[in-house]
C-alpha cells in the first residue's frame, strides 16, 4: 500500500536555487494539497487541487508554484529559495466523496535553505 | 487569528496519568478531525466527529464533539509512552469556489514519560 509518496525526504538548498518536491498518490483521489509545517504553527496550506488541470492558492502561496497534469501527481516548485522557506512540507490527498475533509498524508520532505 | 485554537500547546506527563486536550473555535464546523503525528512522519487520522454531542472511543482515547459543533476534546486514559506525539485537530472550511479546505489547529505536543 503506497498511498501518498513524497520525494525527496531531505534536501539542503542554497539561497536562490530552485527545486521541485514530488508528490504522487495511487488512491485515485481527486483532491490534493501541499502544506508546510513550522514548529508550533500547525499546518499551513500552500496550494491545493480539486482535480487534474485545476489548482488554486492556499493561505501561504508566495514563492511556490504547482501543476496537476495527472490525477496521481502534484509537484511543488520553489523557484528562488529563501531561508523563510526552510520547513517541513507535506503532501496530502482525499477522495472527492469525503466532504468531512479526511486527509491521507505523505511522510514529508524536510527542506533547509542556507 | 487561528480558526481552531488548541490547548494546551505542550503537555508532559507520567505514564498512567489521564489527560484532556481541547480544540476550540468561534465558528461552527460540519465535522472535526483529530490526527496524531509522530516525529518524522505525516499526520494520521484518528477519528472524525460529525454530530453535535457525539462521543467516539478508540481504545483509551475518547473524543467528544461539542453540542454546538464549535469545539472538541480528546481525553486519554492511562497514558502510555506510545501516545507520545503531536495531536492536531482539523475542520473543513469552504472556499469561494465551494471547495472544502481542511484547516488545522497548531497542535498539542504530548510527551508521556515511562
Amino acid at each position: 500500500n503506497a498511498g501518498v509518496t513524497q520525494t525527496p525526504k531531505f534536501r539542503i538548498l542554497k539561497i536562490g536555487q530552485s527545486m521541485t518536491l514530488q508528490c504522487t498518490q495511487d488512491m485515485n483521489h481527486n483532491y490534493m494539497y501541499w502544506y508546510r509545517q513550522d514548529p508550533g504553527m500547525g499546518l499551513k496550506l500552500i496550494y491545493y487541487s480539486v482535480g487534474a488541470g485545476i489548482t488554486d492558492k492556499g493561505e501561504v502561496p508566495n514563492g511556490y508554484n504547482v501543476s496537476r497534469s495527472t490525477t496521481e501527481d502534484f509537484p511543488l516548485r520553489l523557484e528562488l529559495a529563501a531561508p523563510s522557506q526552510t520547513s517541513v512540507y507535506f503532501c496530502a490527498s482525499r477522495p472527492q466523496r469525503a466532504n468531512t475533509g479526511e486527509l491521507f498524508f505523505g511522510e514529508g520532505s524536510r527542506l533547509t535553505v542556507l | 487569528t487561528q480558526l481552531l485554537e488548541q490547548s494546551p500547546q505542550f503537555l508532559s506527563i507520567q505514564e498512567g496519568e489521564n489527560l484532556t486536550v481541547y480544540c476550540n473555535s468561534s465558528s461552527v464546523f460540519s465535522s472535526l478531525q483529530w490526527y496524531r503525528q509522530e516525529p518524522g512522519e505525516g499526520p494520521v487520522l484518528l477519528v472524525t466527529v460529525v454530530t453535535g454531542g457525539e462521543v467516539k472511543k478508540l481504545k483509551r482515547l475518547t473524543f467528544q464533539f461539542g453540542d454546538a459543533r464549535k469545539d472538541s476534546s480528546l481525553h486519554i486514559t492511562a497514558a502510555q509512552p506510545g501516545d507520545t506525539g503531536l495531536y492536531l485537530c482539523a475542520g473543513p472550511t469552504t472556499q469561494s469556489g465551494g471547495s472544502y479546505i481542511p484547516t488545522f489547529g497548531r497542535g498539542t505536543s504530548l510527551i508521556v514519560h515511562p
